[in-house]
């Protein structure tokens, strides 16, 4: 059974700081992996996604990165902003087209002004 | 074009009520899945449908919970004789005709249902 975990489980950063956020997967065999961003009582917004042939994808200052065979992606935050505050959520596909999405708990970013 | 439309956004009920969620597709998407998040938890799946058909109910509770996605309107995910376990956010996500590869899946808002 696949099992997706996200650490840290809060992070808290000044403005301004890369970080990376780091998501593991027990089930190296997967068809994508996806990120989102879920801002406390609002639903989830999908930043990034990775095939499971491709090892990494960028958007603006977030950039995914995939390693399917040790079971690890990781999202890439450079120079923080205070509206970058939210949980992020790591997601991953198990099979082929609409396979559900199995996720991590998230971790829940404070960039402090 | 709308994203992935849920209502109720909030939802109260009583102890032995019944709560239906609704949930319409982007548009031009056959596929819609309903999820589970409860307090301090992961969005966990429960259920999968394309129109009329349920796909994989395999995270559904044996009890109570049923979903529908009928030829016209919204789908529906219902809740009979809800408990205050049942108080969580429902998360309802769509995506495209199935292809080969994973497709990019696309969530609402979600209904967060307060039972009390």
């Amino acid at each position: 059974k696949q099992e997706v975990t996200q650490i840290p489980a809060a992070l808290s950063v000044p403005e301004g700081e890369n970080l990376v956020l780091n998501c593991s997967f027990t089930d190296s065999a997967i068809y994508n992996l996806q990120w989102f961003r879920q801002d406390p009582g609002k639903g989830l917004t999908s930043l990034l996604l990775i095939q499971s042939s491709q090892r990494e994808q960028t958007s603006g200052r977030l950039n995914a990165s995939l390693d399917k065979s040790s079971g690890r992606s990781t999202l890439y935050i450079a120079a923080s902003q205070p509206g970058d505050s939210a949980t992020y959520l790591c997601a991953v596909r198990q099979g082929p087209g609409n396979t559900p999405l199995v996720f991590g708990k998230g971790t829940r970013l404070s960039v402090i002004a | 074009n709308a994203g992935v439309m849920q209502n109720p956004r909030h939802l109260v009920r009583r102890r032995g009520q019944e709560a239906r969620l609704r949930c319409s597709p982007m548009k031009g998407h056959s596929h819609v899945y309903w999820y589970r998040q409860l307090p301090e938890e992961g969005l966990k799946f429960m259920v999968y449908l394309q129109k009329e058909n349920i796909i994989d109910e395999s995270g559904m509770p044996k009890e109570r919970f049923s979903a529908e996605f009928p030829k016209e309107g919204p789908s529906i995910l219902r809740i009979q004789q809800v408990v205050r376990g049942d108080s969580a956010a429902y998360f309802c996500a769509s995506s495209p005709i199935r292809d080969r590869i994973g497709t990019e899946a696309f969530f609402g808002q979600g209904t967060r249902l307060t039972v009390v």
